[in-house]
Order: structure tokens, then sequence, then C-alpha cells
């Protein structure tokens, strides 16, 4: 069964500290992973897609990676709009649908 | 920037009685999906359409029922709502195609049911 685990679950950190979230996905062939942001009441706002290992997506102050098991979403200098949930997901081979993980909520402190 | 609009945003209702959730988008899309999502869980698919006439029930058993006879309109109907049925509902949309296009959503309806 296609899972994806995202850790931490919360992270809290202060404005210019530099971070990473993890995406750690099992699936059965890698049609794409995406990555979103929400904000409190608001739906997921895409950010990237991935399609294969090694592939690499930057926007602003993120940065998104893939290998064969995992991706990571790295935050370099963040300031306190950077606050939100990020959610990972994956779509398989041959599936329409996207698997989402619980998501990392990401507070910038000041 | 995506267009897709849903309403209403906040529902509290009581029990057993009718809803219809809006879900409309602009751009031409001819895929669209329902998510449920409680808070701080998960989104999981309920719902999703490839085009005009065609619905398909996702992972999570719903007891909500949609419909598609216009491109941009892909509404979800509780015929009589319970407590159970509390909870975020999300429509998002997508291209069509080779199909791993990013999907975009709404803001969601936050639906209460006494």
């Amino acid at each position: 069964e296609d899972q994806v685990t995202q850790s931490p679950e919360a992270l809290r950190l202060q404005e210019g500290e530099s971070s990473s979230l993890n995406c750690s996905y099992t699936v059965s062939g890698l049609r794409g992973l995406f990555w979103y942001r929400q904000d409190p009441g608001k739906g997921p706002e895409f950010l990237f897609t991935l399609y294969s290992a090694g592939e690499e997506k930057e926007k602003e102050r993120l940065k998104a990676t893939l290998t064969k098991k995992e991706s990571f979403l790295h935050i370099t200098a963040p300031k306190p709009e950077d606050s939100a949930t990020y959610l990972c997901a994956v779509q398989a081979e041959g599936a329409q649908k996207l698997v989402f993980g619980q998501g990392t909520r990401l507070t910038i402190n000041p | 920037e995506a267009d897709i609009y849903q309403t209403p945003r906040y529902l509290v209702i009581g029990t057993g009685k009718k809803i219809t959730l809006e879900c409309s988008q602009t751009m031409g899309h001819d895929k669209m999906y329902w998510y449920q999502q409680d808070p701080g869980m998960e989104l999981h698919l309920i719902h999703y359409s490839y085009g005009v006439n065609s619905t398909e029930k996702g992972d999570l058993s719903s007891e909500s029922t949609v419909s598609r006879i216009r491109t941009e309109h892909f509404p979800l109907t509780l015929e009589s709502a319970r407590p159970s049925h509390t909870s975020q509902y999300l429509c998002a949309s997508s291209e069509g195609g080779r199909g791993n296009q990013p999907q975009h959503f709404g803001d969601g309806t936050r639906l209460s049911i006494l």
C-alpha cells in the first residue's frame, strides 16, 4: 500500500535559522511527488512537483529534493511568513489519486 | 494562480438536512476531486471525476454523492447530514493528459453538523 510519512510533526525555528523537512514514501512506482503549503483555514497551495530521483526544484527560500525513498524540503533563512503546514503527497504509476502525509507544522519566530 | 472556488466557506446545520457543497473552476481542467480533511490529519480522497458525466469513488468511504454535468462544476451532496459528516471538504482540479499534473485546491468548506 502506498504510504507517506512526514517528519517532524511540528518544527519551531527562529527567523533566519535554516532547516529541512522530511517526506518518506513507499509507492509502487513513482509518477510524481508533490509539495504543498497550507495556511490555517485555507486549501493547500501547490509548491513543487518532483518526478525522478536526483531532481531538485527551487522557489525563493525553498528547495525540494528527491531520492528513491524520500524527499526533503529545505528552507533557507526562513521568515515569519513562511509559517504554515507543509504537505507532501505522492502519485503512483497508473493511479489518479494523491496519497498525502500528515504534514509538518512549521512556525518561524521573529 | 489557480482559480477554484468553493461555497459556502462555513456551514453549521442540523442533523437530517440535505446539503450541497459547491465547487467551480475557471481553468477548463478535465479532472476534479473532493477530499475530506480533519484537523491535523491527512487529506483523504472521497470522489473524483475525469470529465463530464464521469465520477468515481475515492479511497475513503463517504455517504456523499457527486455529479459532473459541466466541466467547470463539481458539486457534492449529502442527502441527510449527520454529526459524523462534520469535517473540512476540499475541492481540487488538475489538467488532463499524462496524469501527473499538480492538483490545485480551493479554500474548502468547513462543515459542522449539530
